[in-house]
């Protein structure tokens, strides 16, 4: 059974660069789409990208500028890093895997527990 | 950002049949394909509906799914009350070049 594991520093000052890292357990790596995404308190949830485990990314534009997604295939890993992190960074960040069928068909399958970031000076 | 808009709350007694409708517009839902997610209290939100009305599996047949146009709703019969959880609607966006995600729907059982 597939699992993915998630970790990261939970606390952190403004400016800082928040850094996650999600490990998939007891299953492929390949052939799949990770993502991130996250939901602030009490608010809904926000798409932040995805990436291919050939390392093929796409970022949510409005945090384009600050996201970068990678890959670790020898460990089966993809992190996150989300530099200059402001107060409304704060959120509970979720990782998750893409299922891609044919057509149209996708949908976010499995999904980590979470990691709760607060961003506070 | 939420660009597909959904009702904040539903409910109904147990066995009822509870509906919620999620908006978009035709640069999402018009054109793309919709997922379902319901989020239980202090957990990861967990897939019900892909595809507009595919179920994966696990997931029992008194939830559906469908679309018309630019919108979309999820059904959920013989309502129980491990059904209480918010509901998120989502679709990828083709103006905004992300996945977006409704403005979720809280579900109380009476």
């Amino acid at each position: 059974q597939v699992q993915l594991q998630q970790w990261g520093a939970g606390l952190l000052k403004p400016s800082e660069t928040l850094s996650l890292t999600c490990a998939v357990h007891g299953g492929s790596f390949g052939a799949y789409y990770w993502t991130w995404i996250r939901q602030a308190p009490g608010k809904g949830l926000e798409w932040i990208g995805e990436i291919h485990h050939i390392g093929n990314t796409n970022y949510n534009p409005s945090l384009k500028s600050r996201v970068t997604i990678a890959v670790d295939t020898s460990k089966n890993q993809f992190s996150l890093n989300l530099t200059s992190v402001i107060a409304a960074d704060t959120a509970m960040y979720f990782c998750a895997r893409i299922y891609y069928g044919s057509g149209d068909d996708w949908f976010f399958d499995l999904w980590g527990r979470g990691t709760l970031v607060t961003v506070s000076s | 950002q939420s660009v597909l808009t959904q009702p904040p709350s539903a409910s109904g007694t147990p066995g009822q049949r509870v509906t919620i409708s999620c908006s978009g517009s035709n640069s999402n839902i018009g054109v793309n394909t919709v997922a379902w997610y319901q989020q239980l209290p202090g957990t990861a939100p967990k897939a019900l509906i892909y595809n507009n009305s595919q179920r994966p599996s696990g997931v029992p047949d008194r939830l559906s799914g469908s679309k018309s146009g630019t919108s979309a709703s999820l059904a959920i019969s013989g309502l129980q009350s491990e059904d209480e959880a918010d509901y998120y609607c989502a679709a990828w966006d083709d103006s905004l070049d992300t996945y977006v995600f409704g403005t979720g729907t809280k579900v109380t059982v009476l």
